[in-house]
């Protein structure tokens, strides 16, 4: 069975600082994919980035940053200088073939990140 | 191009009562996920379409739940005798891919019910 671990419910800062969401994930598979989505107040989840098991290049995208360790099962997510429009949910999920066809996301519980001005 | 619509955002009914969800996913992708969403928790798989094919579906679809994608573009959810226990968000999703493929998928707004 898969699992998706983020141990950091809800995280509070000041703007302008940098925050770091963690991700610990459990699968037998040996190829899957992850992923971090984010979900403003409005609702819709935003899907931010997509990682294979077989790549563990750290990404940067701006102000966003991801750093992959498969060897401790993380995938964790930076944000540097956060601004108050970063003030969202957000979710770590795995992808692994079930099998049926089904490319099922497993996501975490998600950390709630709040941007204070 | 548009992205992922679902239709109703918002229902609000009573229990016992019968509701259907509608989602259109971006076009020409063939595959369409539902999910559900409780307050404080990640969206939970329950089902997924490959083109019009239902080929899996999760333990948490009770019989009262049935999902339809015919002719293989927009999909149907249906709760029968709704519970209060069936208050949540219901999220629908779309990707693209072929067998053996794993894509990025995309969500909708969500429809949230409410079962008084």
């Amino acid at each position: 069975a898969q699992k998706v671990t983020q141990a950091q419910t809800e995280i509070s800062v000041v703007e302008k600082e940098d925050v770091t969401l963690d991700c610990v994930y459990e699968t037998r598979d040996t190829t899957y994919y992850l992923f971090w989505y984010k979900q403003p107040p409005s609702g819709e989840l935003v899907f931010l980035i997509r990682r294979n098991s077989f790549d563990e290049q750290n990404e940067i995208s701006g102000r966003y940053s991801w750093n992959f360790q498969k060897s401790t099962s993380s995938f964790n997510f930076t944000i540097t200088a956060s601004q108050v429009v970063d003030s969202a949910v957000y979710f770590c999920a795995l992808s692994g073939f079930t099998g049926a066809g089904s490319y099922q996301l497993t996501f975490g519980k998600g950390t709630k990140l709040s941007v204070i001005p | 191009d548009t992205g992922v619509s679902q239709d109703p955002r918002h229902k609000i009914t009573k229990r016992g009562q019968n509701v259907t969800f509608r989602c259109d996913p971006i076009s020409e992708h063939n595959r369409l996920y539902w999910y559900r969403q409780t307050l404080g928790q990640g969206p939970e798989f329950l089902t997924y379409f490959q083109n019009e094919a239902q080929l899996e579906k999760s333990r948490l679809l009770s019989d009262r739940f049935s999902a339809e994608r015919p002719k293989g573009s927009f999909s149907t959810l249906e709760i029968q005798r709704t519970e209060q226990g069936d208050s949540a968000m219901y999220l629908c999703a779309s990707s693209s891919g072929t067998t053996g493929s794993t894509d990025t998928q995309y969500f909708g707004p969500g429809t949230r019910l409410t079962v008084l």
